[in-house]
This record gives C-alpha cells, sequence and structure tokens, in this order.
C-alpha cells in the first residue's frame, strides 16, 4: 500500500515571510511520481510539480521551489516571501502501481 | 479557452434521489476521473476512465455510476445507494490515462443530501 503524509493540518504566516509545506511518502515501488497540486478558495486543482523517483534534483520555479530526498521519502514545498494569492490548500500526491493517493493537504494562510 | 466545466457548483436534494454530476471537457484528453473530497481529507477517487465507452471501478466506487458515451463527457449519478453522498465532487481530465500525467481539474459541484 502507498500512503502520503502532510501532516501540517493548517499554517498561518504573514505576508513575506518564507513558509515550507512538508510531505512525507511511503511506497514499495522503485519507480514512481510526486505531485504537488494547489487548490485556492475556487475549488479546482492546480497543477504545480511532478517529479519521478529517478530524478532528485531540486527544482526552483519562481517564488516556489521542491526538495526532494529519497532518503527520507520526503518531498517538501517551499513558498519564498510568500503573497496573500498562495492562501490555499496545498496537496501532495504520489503516484505508483496505478494509483494516485493524496494527502489530506495543508491549508496555507497569508495574512497581509 | 479549453477547461474543465461543472455544473452545477451547488446541489442540494433529498434522501432518497439519485443526482447526476455533470463534467464537460474541451481538451481533448482521453481520459477523465471523478473524485470525492471531504473536509480535511484528500481526494478520493471514485471512477475513471481512459477511453470512450470504457470505465474503471476507483477505490470508492459504490454507490455510484458513470458513464462515457462521448469523450467530451463523463457524468456521474449519485445513487440513494450511496450512504454519505454530502461532499465536494470534482472532475480531472488528462491527455492519456498514465496516472502519472498531470491532471487538469474542474472547478467543482458541492452535493448536499438532506
Amino acid at each position: 500500500a502507498q500512503k502520503v503524509t502532510q501532516a501540517q493540518t493548517e499554517i498561518s504566516v504573514v505576508e513575506k515571510e518564507d513558509v515550507t509545506l512538508d510531505c512525507v511518502y511511503e511506497t514499495r515501488d522503485t519507480t514512481y511520481y510526486l505531485f504537488w497540486y494547489k487548490q485556492p478558495p475556487s475549488g479546482e486543482l492546480v497543477f504545480l510539480i511532478r517529479r519521478n523517483s529517478f530524478d532528485e534534483q531540486n527544482e526552483i520555479s519562481g517564488r516556489y521551489s521542491w526538495n526532494f530526498q529519497k532518503s527520507t521519502s520526503s518531498f517538501n514545498f517551499t513558498i519564498t516571501a510568500s503573497q496573500v494569492v498562495d492562501s490555499a490548500v496545498y496537496f501532495c500526491a504520489l503516484y505508483g502501481r496505478r494509483a494516485l493517493t493524496f494527502g489530506s493537504g495543508t491549508r496555507l494562510q497569508v495574512q497581509p | 479557452d479549453g477547461g474543465i466545466t461543472q455544473s452545477p457548483k451547488y446541489l442540494f436534494r433529498k434522501e432518497g434521489q439519485n443526482v447526476t454530476l455533470s463534467c464537460e471537457q474541451n481538451l481533448n484528453h482521453d481520459a477523465m476521473y471523478w473524485y470525492r473530497q471531504d473536509p480535511g481529507q484528500g481526494l478520493r477517487l471514485i471512477y475513471y476512465s481512459q477511453i470512450v465507452n470504457d470505465f474503471q471501478k476507483g477505490d470508492i466506487a459504490e454507490g455510484y455510476s458513470v458513464s462515457r458515451e462521448k469523450k467530451e463527457s463523463f457524468p456521474l449519478t449519485v445513487t440513494s445507494a450511496q450512504k454519505n453522498p454530502t461532499a465536494f465532487y470534482l472532475c480531472a481530465s488528462s491527455i492519456e490515462g498514465q496516472g502519472f500525467d498531470e491532471q487538469y481539474f474542474g472547478p467543482g459541484t458541492r452535493l448536499t443530501v438532506t
């Protein structure tokens, strides 16, 4: 069985603070994919990133960065200089063995 | 504008009634999915379809039914057999039916059954 754990249920920061959202996963597969999705108040999920299990390079996209560490089974997401528009629920997900499993999500509130 | 539309955004039904949620996409994607989201939980897969006239059960298919007669459309029926139907329902699509594809989501339908 595979599992995704997002232990942080809710995080509140003040604008311009950096914030890291944690994601820990469990899988027995050697080939798998990890995702982050953002769910703004409007409801639809928006794809942010996908990594496969063979690519441990960290990725940066503007204010967003992702740290993938197989040794600790983690795929953490950092927002630098957070903005109010970053307020949303963020989901980490794992695809392996024909199944896509989502974590329970982390609600991020960025206060002005 | 390409995307996924779900209607209505809010839906209210009495217990014991079947209700059908609409999902349409104009992205020319082969695969479509239905998820259920409950407060404080991640998304759970109800049904998915990789091609027209074919669909597969997901993790929580009991009490739900789907059809895929057209590539663009994947309606979900919540039947009276679904014991706890009140939830937020999200439809998604992807280019192919590979689970590692990026999925595109609709805005969701919030169903309340009383």
